[in-house]
């Protein structure tokens, strides 16, 4: 089967550095992305990452451990406009093919 | 302006009606996919399409039925075998299965 876990919820101080965890169990991993979602809006695509390693764009950096089953996606100097949902997405392949299968996001407020 | 499309953004039905939600992409992408995003939780895939006449079920695709006649389209039809319609539906598209997800807007769907 398919799992992927995040904290429900974080808050951080405008200006910080904050890192968001996602762990993960699947059969047939082929990539893990992440995405921003504004609250009533649709996702937005952030990063990708299908190797071990740090991805790294502007502010946003993720990280990919296979062998774990982990990933993290870092936000640095925080602002307003970041306080989102981010989701967690895994690609699998299995006996019937291709499947996606998000993670439950983590809700982030930035505090002034 | 190249992106997707999904009409209408709020929607309201009766139990017992079938309600059919639009997609639209212009971004020439071959794979198409339905999500339903409940609140407080991540998406769940619910149809996935890599060509043209063809589509395969996703986790929850009880209740639910797609078609894929044109390339840009992507119709989701609600049923009302579906036992728990009222949800936020998203539509995505990407060029392959590769490749990262583009979303529409979303369609809110409220059944009474």
């Amino acid at each position: 089967g398919q799992n992927i876990d995040q904290p429900t919820e974080m808050t951080a101080t405008e200006g910080a550095i904050v890192q968001i965890n996602c762990t993960y169990q699947t059969s047939g991993f082929n990539g893990l992305f992440w995405y921003q979602q504004h609250a009533g809006e649709a996702p937005t695509f952030l990063s990708y990452n299908v190797l071990d390693g740090l991805e790294e764009k502007g502010r946003f950096s993720s990280f990919l451990s296979r062998s774990k089953g982990y990933s993290y996606l870092l936000l640095k100097e925080l602002q307003m406009k970041d306080s989102a949902s981010y989701l967690c997405a895994v690609r699998d392949w299995d006996n019937y093919g291709q499947n996606f299968v998000f993670g439950p996001g983590t809700r982030l407020s930035v505090l002034p | 302006d190249g992106g997707i499309t999904q009409s209408p953004k709020y929607l309201f039905r009766k139990e017992g009606q079938n309600v059919t939600l639009s997609c639209e992409q212009n971004l020439n992408h071959d794979a198409m996919y339905w999500y339903r995003q409940d609140p407080g939780q991540g998406l769940r895939l619910i149809y996935y399409s890599q060509i043209v006449n063809d589509f395969q079920k996703g986790d929850i695709a009880e209740g639910y039925s797609v078609s894929r006649e044109k390339k840009e389209s992507f119709p989701l039809t609600v049923t009302s075998a579906q036992k728990n319609p009222t949800a936020f539906y998203l539509c995505a598209s990407s060029v392959g299965l590769a490749g990262e997800q583009y979303f529409g807007p979303g369609t809110r769907l409220t059944v009474t």
